[in-house]
């Protein structure tokens, strides 16, 4: 099946600062890829996603860009502001999975004032 | 606003019983899914389900089961529970269709086995 592979597992940075969090995925046919952002305590939330025949998708301060040649995919944020502390997961779709979802271990995002 | 509720925020449970964990959503979504979420190692799909009685084996479907006998509810049954499933379980829900798929999620349940 689909492995999706997350770097860093933690990032801290300055408030102000960009931070980039970084996914592999396995399967050359997935082609759906979002990026849920799970605050303490809370569920899951998709903060933006790209599907496989767009480059580049940005959403304000934040921004996704897919490279299929090299099956990777990153998320940007910049501007980073405290409320932007938080795990973020990255998933992409795989062909095999039907709809489900495979996703990478997190990065615990930390930004400091 | 899609919701999808579980019926549980906490449970603790003993070694050995059977435990269904419940996940009922309100949009008419097709697919549902079960995770388990371990610090360290992200949200592991279990098991997941694309119409009513369908259901499919995750990446980690060893110890549990699935039913899905209507289409807004999707239950996670540990047969016979053990320790090492102690663990936080969040369900989702998606639609089915070409193109992008949003997975709305549960908000989660607690669960520990002793």
């Amino acid at each position: 099946g689909e492995n999706v592979e997350q770097h860093p597992s933690t990032l801290s940075v300055q408030e102000g600062d960009s931070a980039v969090i970084k996914c592999t995925y396995s399967d050359s046919a997935s082609n759906y890829f979002p990026w849920y952002k799970q605050e303490l305590g809370k569920r899951p939330q998709l903060i933006i996603d790209i599907r496989s025949n767009v480059g580049e998708k940005k959403d304000q301060r934040i921004a996704v860009t897919l490279n299929k040649t090299a099956k990777h995919f990153s998320l940007h944020i910049t501007e980073t502001q405290p409320e932007d502390s938080a795990v973020y997961f990255c998933a992409a779709r795989g062909s095999n999975s039907g709809y489900a979802l495979n996703f990478g271990k997190g990065t615990s995002l930390l930004v400091t004032p | 606003d899609v919701k999808v509720t579980q019926s549980s925020r906490y449970l603790v449970k003993r070694t050995g019983e059977k435990v269904f964990l419940e996940c009922v959503q309100d949009m008419d979504h097709e697919n549902m899914f079960w995770y388990r979420q371990d610090p360290g190692l992200g949200l592991r799909l279990i098991y997941f389900s694309y119409d009513v009685k369908m259901k499919e084996k995750g990446d980690i479907p060893e110890g549990y089961s699935v039913s899905r006998e209507k289409k807004e509810r999707f239950s996670l049954i540990l047969e016979s529970a053990s320790t090492n499933q102690t663990s936080m379980y969040l369900c989702a829900s998606s639609v089915s269709g070409t193109g992008v798929s949003e997975a709305f999620f549960g908000q989660g349940t607690r669960l520990t086995v002793v």
